[in-house]
């Protein structure tokens, strides 16, 4: 079965300040993966994803996720971070990659707290 | 262009009660999937509806049904109403030509059983 671990519950970064999320996965092939980000009382808003070709992909609000197969890792990244990025981001995995019949399997979140 | 719509926004109701939470999907969407997410947790697939029929289904109880109906728009039933059914439900619509990555979520039932 899949499965998403997102080893962080909570990082405190000050504003302008780099950031990493980490997410490891488990999936018996290859993953098609997702970073959402959540708001308090939003829905998830999908910041990127990655499913084959080049391992560095962009995303919107200037973050990028690098996929590494041999550490089974989808890690987040932002170069400098603004106080409106506070929020809530999930990992994601989703199984028939190839259909829209899969379903999600989320991590439990890193709540992200930025500091002026 | 509307996004996903979901009602209520909010709801309050008492154990043992029935729930009927709804989703209209992102126009040009055809598939309905349906997420429970608990307070300090991430979302958890309940099922997901296509051509009116449930395709895939999460480990969850049969209290959980849904349906979806010829306009593509979905609810989600909850009977016998547990405590732990607290959560924030969403609803995400994609499309069968779009594959794994056009999912779009709506923003959610916030659901409190008392």
């Amino acid at each position: 079965a899949q499965s998403v671990t997102q080893p962080d519950i909570h990082i405190t970064v000050s504003e302008g300040a780099s950031l990493e999320l980490r997410c490891n996965y488990s999936y018996g092939a290859t993953p098609y993966l997702f970073w959402y980000v959540q708001s308090p009382g939003q829905g998830l808003q999908l910041l990127l994803k990655y499913f084959s070709g080049d391992t560095l992909v962009q995303g919107i609000k200037g973050f990028e996720a690098e996929f590494k197969r041999s550490q089974s890792s989808f890690n987040l990244r932002k170069p400098s971070v603004h106080w409106s990025d506070a929020a809530e981001y999930f990992c994601a995995v989703v199984d028939l990659p190839n259909t829209n019949a899969g379903k999600s399997t989320f991590g439990d979140g890193t709540t992200l707290t930025v500091k002026p | 262009d509307a996004g996903v719509t979901q009602s209520p926004t909010h709801l309050i109701k008492t154990r043992g009660q029935q729930v009927t939470l709804r989703c209209s999907p992102k126009s040009g969407h055809d598939t309905v999937s349906w997420y429970q997410q608990a307070l300090g947790q991430g979302p958890q697939f309940i099922f997901q509806y296509y051509e009116e029929e449930e395709r895939q289904r999460g480990n969850f109880p049969d209290r959980f049904s849904g349906h979806q109906f010829p306009n593509y728009s979905s609810e989600l039933n909850v009977n016998a109403l547990l405590l732990g059914d607290s959560a924030l439900y969403l609803c995400a619509s994609s499309s069968t030509g779009q594959g794994a990555g056009g999912y779009t979520f709506g923003s959610g039932t916030r659901l409190t059983v008392v």
